[in-house]
């Protein structure tokens, strides 16, 4: 298997501009997560997708963030409008769940820098 | 609320020797406990993860406890390699919400110098 998969890798974009991070989790895995980690506050859960449906959004910063996952080979997470507050590294991760041996397998990351 | 803390915040130390970096949470209802390593500009790579009813995991040189009374764990890594730097994060996962999540300390930056 690929692992997870995340596109772009890097994004820089101008305040204001709208901005979509893909990830497609692996195959057979039926949990994915969206995080955000900065220096300053580290790791950060923003959403977590059970079975595609949103669980928990309580993380998401504000509502310029959405997340969907329309089917289960693929999630977005979109911000708009951006804005250099949200310069970070997103990460997406899936896991198969239920047992408590299972792990969250993490995709590369995607860098965003919002001037 | 859970939190996760880990100490030192950084650390360096020559190749060869043995170390240990502390991870401790305040929610004693966890489901496993993980230990992750990140290199830099790259994902998260889990390295051991301990469920609940065990007291520790070993793999290769490295060595996971847990001690889920006093909210701590710790992971021993013997004959530190220049290839072991990297930043190391613990996780937990509990159980007390309607569903599991996974809470992220902050981590430990780990230095070797050959």
């Amino acid at each position: 298997d690929a692992g997870v998969i995340q596109s772009p890798r890097h994004e820089v974009t101008e305040m204001g501009q709208e901005v979509t991070l893909r990830c497609k989790p692996i195959s057979g895995h039926n949990s994915l997560f969206w995080y955000r980690q900065t220096m300053m506050r580290g790791l950060e859960l923003l959403i977590y997708f059970n079975n595609n449906v949103p669980i928990d959004d309580s993380g998401m910063p504000e509502d310029r963030f959405s997340a969907k996952m329309p089917n289960a080979s693929f999630s977005t997470l979109k911000i708009q409008p951006s804005e250099p507050r949200d310069s970070a590294v997103y990460f997406c991760a899936s896991r198969k769940s239920g047992r408590p041996t299972d792990t969250q397998y993490f995709g590369p990351g995607t860098r965003l820098t919002v001037l | 609320k859970q939190e996760v803390t880990q100490i030192p915040a950084a650390l360096s130390v020559p190749e060869g020797e043995n170390l240990v970096l502390n991870c401790s949470f305040t929610d004693s209802a966890i489901y496993n406990l993980q230990w992750f390593r990140q290199d830099p500009g790259k994902g998260l790579t889990s390295l051991l993860l301990i469920q609940s009813s065990q007291r520790e995991q070993t793999s290769g040189r490295l060595n996971a406890s847990l001690d889920k009374s006093s909210g701590r764990s710790t992971l021993y890594i013997a004959a530190s390699q220049p290839g072991d730097s990297a930043t190391y994060l613990c996780a937990v996962r509990q159980v007390k919400t309607s569903y599991d999540k996974v809470i992220f300390g902050p981590g430990t930056s780990l230095s070797v110098i050959p």
